[in-house]
């Protein structure tokens, strides 16, 4: 079945810089990429999410790429500010079934 | 998007007794899903409930110990039976569709979650 490994698990950044997290995946088949924000306390929020016919794809400060031959996708936040911190999971899935296989999630800090 | 509300938000169980998590949703949905996620860690899926039929339980999980109920498109219930205290997670409700703009196939919700611990 399929698998997700993410990285890191925990980042710190300086306000205003750049935070990237990456996560890979085992399963060819997986066609749907999907970005969830959790803060303290709450579940889960989609912030974004890619399909595998398209390379890249982006929203204000936040990006998403996809290599489908390397299988691996990425999360870039530009501009980076303190109420983007929270734990952040990458998912994989396809567009065939609700399931989804997450990552182990990165806790990303964003210092002041 | 469609707005879930989970009770209990938290609760502390004894070893051996069981509880029920509500989840209820403002509009009807086709498919509602229960994760766990465990402290610290990433989320699994449990099953997926189904309306006016048994739940699809997920490899590692049965029904035994996590019953589900379904009753109409609103409402769902998981119950964690028999806890000990390596049930200490989060239980997670969710359901299809997303934030306009981000909506399509696969697109989940989650509710805020039920922390649960076990002593």
């Amino acid at each position: 079945g399929e698998n997700v490994e993410q990285h890191p698990s925990t980042l710190s950044v300086q306000e205003g810089d750049s935070a990237v997290i990456k996560c890979t995946y085992s399963d060819s088949a997986s066609n749907y990429f999907p970005w969830y924000k959790q803060e303290l306390g709450k579940g889960p929020q989609l912030i974004i999410d890619i399909r595998s016919n398209v390379g890249e794809k982006k929203d204000q400060r936040i990006a998403v790429t996809l290599n489908k031959t390397a299988k691996h996708f990425s999360l870039h936040i530009t501009e980076t500010q303190p109420e983007d911190s929270a734990v952040y999971f990458c998912a994989a899935g396809m567009d065939s079934s609700y399931k989804l296989i997450f990552g182990s999630g990165t806790r990303l800090l964003v210092r002041p | 998007s469609a707005v879930i509300s989970q009770k209990p938000s938290r609760d502390i169980c004894q070893r051996g007794t069981s509880l029920t998590i509500q989840c209820q949703v403002d509009s009807q949905v086709t498919m509602m899903f229960w994760y766990r996620q465990q402290p610290g860690q990433s989320l699994t899926l449990i099953a997926t409930a189904n309306q006016g039929s048994e739940a699809t339980y997920e490899s590692g999980f049965v029904i035994d110990k996590f019953p589900i109920s379904r009753p109409n498109l609103t409402f769902s219930t998981l119950t964690v039976s028999n806890m000990s205290p390596e049930d200490s997670s989060i239980y997670l409700c969710s359901v299809e569709g997303g934030l306009a703009g981000l909506s399509g196939a696969n697109v989940l919700t989650f509710g805020a979650g039920s922390r649960l611990t076990v002593l």
